[in-house]
């Protein structure tokens, strides 16, 4: 199975201040049809999960456009250019290249 | 307005059964795969399986192969999980979600405990 390392798990940032978030897979994660199936999900206390950006770097409508991803083969970023409040939460990064699709453990954001 | 909302979550013997049914609104729902999203208490995400457009493929992960099933009535706008043998270890809240995981549902919590 394809394992998702992201770390660090607890991410502090200050508020305005960027912050990076990285995703390395354990193996190459293009696809046999080109495309490079990685995504981003953003889950706030209580929340359910919320999908930021597919395919690397393709942001959901809706998503500030501070959040962005970036990355190629095994390792991927999601940046966050200016850190607001409301991004505290934890951030998943999944593969569906490869069966079965695999989540990474997740890295908690929040204000230091 | 796009919602999934699931329900039947509880609380289930060790060796029980549960069904989990999830209900879609506001897109064509047999246009698309469906997915179950598992997230144990204090844990990360877990895909548990999702099923084709006209359900004639369904994918399991390997810790509930066998025990889980996952169907669907597109007539109902409904999405199912099947779910047998239950152990400790499934206790979680239990998402349905779109194929492409834009849309999630609110989630249903299944606790199996003695």
């Amino acid at each position: 199975d394809v394992v998702l390392t992201q770390s660090p798990l607890s991410l502090p940032v200050t508020l305005g201040q960027p912050a990076s978030i990285p995703c390395r897979s354990s193996q190459s994660l293009v696809h046999s049809d080109g495309n490079t199936y990685l995504t981003w999900f953003q889950q706030t206390p209580g929340q359910s999960p919320r999908r930021l950006i597919q395919k690397v770097s393709i942001r959901d409508s809706g998503v500030p456009d501070r959040f962005s991803g970036s990355g190629s083969g095994t390792d991927f970023t999601l940046k966050i250019s200016r850190v607001e409040a409301e991004d505290v939460g934890v951030y998943y990064c999944l593969q569906t290249t490869h069966w079965p699709f695999t989540f990474g453990p997740g890295t908690k954001v929040d204000i230091e | 307005e796009v919602q999934l909302v699931e329900s039947g979550g509880g609380l289930a013997q060790p060796g029980g059964s549960l069904r989990l049914s999830c209900g879609a609104s506001g897109f064509i729902f047999s246009n698309y795969w469906m997915t179950w999203v598992r997230q144990a208490p204090g844990k990360g995400l877990e895909w548990v399986a999702n099923i084709k457009q006209d359900g004639s493929e369904q994918y399991y992960v390997d810790s509930v192969k066998g025990r889980f099933t996952i169907s669907r009535d597109n007539a109902k706008n409904s999405l199912y999980l099947q779910m047998s043998s239950l152990k400790p270890e499934d206790t979680a809240v239990y998402y349905c979600a779109s194929g492409g995981l834009d849309v999630w549902g609110q989630g249903t919590t299944v606790t199996v405990s003695s």
